[in-house]
């Protein structure tokens, strides 16, 4: 089965160390998405790109979270430097017309 | 904007009998499609089921169904014959087809619980 695959699965990192996300999307989806679930705050849009172009990054902290698509297979989130508040899991999805699909998540721990 | 309201933060179930969650919309998109999501206590988030604005016909996927009601803005989950593997979070999601070229929405889901 096709499926969204992101890595690391598991990350704890002190504070002030650069974190790295990566997501391989399903082949043929056009739109790509970054969510960061946490307890308080549910599920938040960070970024999306369409056809590897970002559309919308207005969730996420500009100052120290950027995200890219370096090419159609990978995309990327970071976090630069990072912070305890960053800890959350950290979902990709990816979609093309009417179906989404998410990876198993990235569980970020920063202490 | 968009918004997705699911007013059940946790609701409960017999088992095998069948259980609604709530989940209301609002767009000003006239193209757009609605999603539901499992997610179980191991945290990854399942697709669930898919309606398009344009279809007539109700979603429906094994035990679930999508009971949609445009001019409500509705987008009700119905579990047929619950099992207690049904227990988990689940969430309603709208993807906008125009005006913001696809993007989602998550409501704040709904926790299921599933008795024996």
């Amino acid at each position: 089965d096709a499926r969204v695959t992101q890595t690391p699965r598991d990350k704890v990192t002190e504070m002030g160390q650069e974190v790295t996300m990566r997501c391989q999307p399903i082949l043929g989806h056009n739109t790509v998405f970054w969510y960061r679930q946490t307890m308080m705050q549910g599920l938040e849009l960070l970024a999306y790109f369409r056809n590897r172009a970002p559309l919308d990054d207005s969730g996420m902290p500009k100052d120290r979270f950027s995200a890219e698509m370096p090419d159609a297979t990978l995309a990327t989130l970071k976090i630069q430097p990072s912070e305890p508040r960053d800890s959350a899991v950290y979902f990709c999805a990816s979609g093309s017309g009417n179906t989404i699909y998410f990876g198993e998540g990235s569980w970020l721990t920063v202490v | 904007a968009q918004k997705i309201t699911q007013t059940q933060p946790g609701m409960f179930v017999q088992e095998k009998e069948a259980v609604t969650l709530d989940c209301t919309y609002d767009t000003s998109d006239q193209s757009y499609g609605l999603f539901w999501y499992k997610q179980p206590s191991s945290g990854e988030m399942i697709f669930l089921i898919y309606q398009g604005s344009y279809d007539e016909q109700n979603a429906t996927e094994g035990r679930y169904s999508l009971n949609f009601q445009k001019a409500r803005k509705s987008a009700n989950l119905v579990i047929s014959a619950s099992q207690l593997g049904d227990s988990a979070m689940y969430f309603c999601a709208m993807r906008e087809h125009n005006t913001n070229a696809g993007k989602s929405t998550f409501g704040d889901g709904t926790t299921l619980t599933v008795k024996p």
